[in-house]
């Protein structure tokens, strides 16, 4: 595998359950972002990890928690969604966190539905 | 504040025409860069071009080419001959430090069909 790497890629979930979405970059990078993608709005970035240590949280709700292990992995858990979450969520990760030249590779995204 | 603008919400073209997607940006910084990245159907996000602010050089890769204008606050994206692969969501964004050094700003995409 190269690049970055997401699962599901499709996944669909009632208000109730609880998931959580994996991503897995093969770059060797050391931050990682979550970016949620609604229909008709820009990207907006939700959280960062720099060397497993969580660096930003732009007021997400707290349904939904992430968590880095380690430098090449990235998960999202989801819990009591709503159904406006419902949207492609993609992952990223770039060799550093405050590089500002640096590059953020995506992965190909998971599209949740919420029902 | 950071802003990036694509005013351009959906374009039409026919195969082997040029097309031109703009893309214009405010920040406070002197020091930033500006990206352009391709959204085909399937969903990743694909890196296509990084500009930093103090190389104004416009770039030419293939088909592809950016005109970088300081003046105008503007970094636009010109694609050569077009083809029906390069129907896309195209994405223009800027990271700088004003504000979250760690944020890049997209603008909103602008939706690019290219018709046989």
């Amino acid at each position: 595998e190269t690049g970055v790497t997401q699962t599901p890629r499709h996944l669909v979930m009632g208000m109730t359950n609880k998931k959580s979405l994996k991503c897995e970059q093969h770059l060797g990078h050391n931050a990682m972002y979550w970016y949620k993608q609604s229909a008709k709005k820009p990207l907006e970035l939700m959280f960062v990890y720099s060397l497993e240590e969580r660096v930003e949280n732009n007021s997400v709700p707290s349904r939904f928690s992430p968590e880095c292990p380690n430098s090449s992995h990235l998960f999202l858990h989801l819990h009591t969604l709503q159904p406006e979450d419902s949207a492609l969520y993609l992952c990223a990760s770039s060799p550093r966190l405050a590089g500002q030249q640096d590059t953020q590779y995506f992965g190909p995204g998971t599209r949740l539905t919420v029902l | 504040a950071q802003k990036v603008t694509q005013a351009q919400t959906e374009i039409s073209v026919v195969e082997k025409e040029d097309v031109t997607l703009d893309c214009v940006y405010e920040t406070r910084d002197t020091t930033y860069y500006l990206f352009w990245y391709k959204q085909p159907p399937s969903g990743e996000l694909v890196f296509l071009i990084r500009r930093n602010s103090f190389d104004e050089q416009n770039e030419i890769s293939g088909r592809y080419s950016w005109n970088f204008q300081k003046s105008t606050s503007s970094f636009n994206f010109t694609i050569t001959a077009s083809q029906v692969v390069d129907s896309a969501v195209y994405f223009c964004a800027l990271r700088s430090f004003a504000g979250s050094a760690r944020q890049l700003t997209f603008g909103s995409g602008t939706q690019l069909t290219v018709l046989p």
